[in-house]
């Protein structure tokens, strides 16, 4: 099995700054039969289900706003807020779909500080 | 649009079973894999199996296998999952969602709750 690994698994930021959330596999997630990474971004807010943030490890699905970023390729990759907002403050998880059983990491939970 | 409507919360007591509904609608079913991840009071995401809506062959995490049954109606676009002998650990919020290889839907989610 891939085993996802994220960091920190909290971090509180200010209002307006940036967050950075780091996601390590085990092996390389990038697929030569797509020539892509298969890593998943999520957003989880409190009482809802898991919401798309960014797939292919760096394409942002449509109307999540530009200050989601993602970055990466083979085995290490990041979540980036570049100014974060309240409406933000959620776990996030990235998840790799490289192979089966799909896995997800243990989640990072962003706070305001 | 695309939904993944989700059956309603279930409390059942140890070692009996649970079948979770998931109807869809805004899509062709049969062209994609339903998912089905769980997640634990408190805890992250965990992968349950999935199930391809055209030909209904099964993949299911180790964990789960000879406990969990997955099933679709393509008639009535419905995924279904069935987990069995249930303990304390198995208490937990049950997600379907589509792959469209990432997952770009999911159901709302239902409570399973575990308990004598």
């Amino acid at each position: 099995d891939i085993v996802m690994t994220q960091s920190p698994d909290s971090l509180a930021v200010s209002l307006g700054e940036r967050a950075t959330i780091n996601c390590t596999s085990s092996q390389s997630v990038f697929h030569s039969s797509t020539n892509k990474n298969h890593l998943a971004w999520y957003q989880q807010k409190s009482g809802q289900p898991p919401k798309l943030l960014i797939y292919w490890a760096s394409t942002r699905e449509s109307g999540v706003p530009d200050r989601f970023g993602g970055s990466g390729s083979g085995t290490d990759f990041t979540l980036t807020v570049s100014s974060l907002q309240a409406e933000d403050v959620a776990v996030y998880y990235c998840q790799q779909y490289c192979g089966l059983p799909r896995t997800f990491g243990q989640g990072t939970k962003v706070e305001i500080k | 649009q695309v939904q993944l409507v989700q059956s309603g919360a279930e409390v059942q007591k140890p070692g009996a079973s649970v079948k979770v509904s998931c109807k869809t609608s805004g899509y062709t079913f049969t062209d994609y894999h339903l998912h089905w991840v769980r997640q634990a009071p408190g805890e992250g995401l965990e992968w349950v199996g999935c199930i391809n809506g055209n030909s209904g062959g099964t993949h299911y995490a180790q964990k789960f296998q000879g406990r969990v049954t997955m099933t679709r109606d393509t008639s009535s676009s419905t995924a279904f999952m069935d987990l069995s002998r249930l303990t304390s650990d198995d208490t937990a919020l049950y997600y379907c969602a589509r792959e469209t290889w990432f997952y770009d839907s999911w159901g709302q989610g239902t409570l399973v709750t575990v308990s004598s």
